[in-house]
């Protein structure tokens, strides 16, 4: 069964919007990632967030980690026709397997 | 200083004919990890390999499939007597480390007719 669920499914938005999708799961990690794919292509990482860590940023991303909730966000602000794309949490149960959620489609309009 | 290399991109095979998927990990990572996406769902676990030994294939069915990362050359996911259910893209992704970001290839696609 899948460990990371991601909500919304889709999303769409204007260019310049901020775009917040959301992650939650089941069972305690190690580490929370984001990975993004454009269509057709692999997946590209982007952001770590550890078990210990409550918000880390890189550029215009902003991750949030909640383990209480057992839940994770991913902010991209100020959004660009290239940020269209699937966005996928994955969970690190263990050292080095992730499990995957279904993942968020955004749509960036120009 | 390339990225994984996946090849083919593109494969199909006709019902109960052998697909061959071939992954070359970035120069330096020695962990390999191959993952399957089904349309419109995330990517699945199916084994993870470090130099001639497979380290847990937990994810992969125990019939048809195999996978192996020998001493020299790319690592190999073997798919015997396809069926149309294997239909698929199939990442391959690497690390330095068991730890931390994968760094992943662009995929194979397998299409069995």
């Amino acid at each position: 069964s899948q460990q990371g669920e991601e909500d919304p499914q889709a999303l769409s938005i204007q260019e310049g919007e901020n775009a917040t999708m959301n992650c939650s799961y089941k069972t305690s990690i190690n580490n929370l990632q984001w990975y993004r794919q454009n269509s057709g292509r692999g997946l590209v990482h982007l952001i770590l967030i550890r078990s210990n860590e409550r918000e880390k940023h890189s550029g215009r991303l902003r991750v949030t980690l909640d383990t209480s909730k057992k839940s994770s966000s991913l902010l991209i602000t100020a959004s660009r026709a290239a940020d269209t794309a699937s966005y996928f949490c994955a969970t690190a149960v263990n050292d080095y397997k992730l499990s995957f959620g279904a993942g968020t489609t955004v749509t960036v309009r120009a | 200083n390339a990225g994984v290399m996946q090849n083919p991109r593109h494969l199909v095979r006709r019902r109960g004919q052998e697909a061959r998927l071939r992954c070359s990990p970035m120069k330096g990572h020695s962990h390999v990890y191959w993952y399957r996406q089904l349309p419109e769902e995330g990517l699945k676990f199916m084994v993870y390999l470090q130099k001639e030994n497979i380290i847990d294939e937990s994810g992969m069915p125990k019939e048809r499939f195999s996978a192996e990362f020998p001493k020299e050359g790319p690592s190999i996911l073997r798919i015997q007597q396809v069926v149309r259910g294997d239909s698929a893209a199939y990442f391959c992704a690497s690390s330095p480390t068991p730890t931390g970001e994968l760094f992943f290839g662009e995929g194979s696609r397998l299409t069995v007719l």
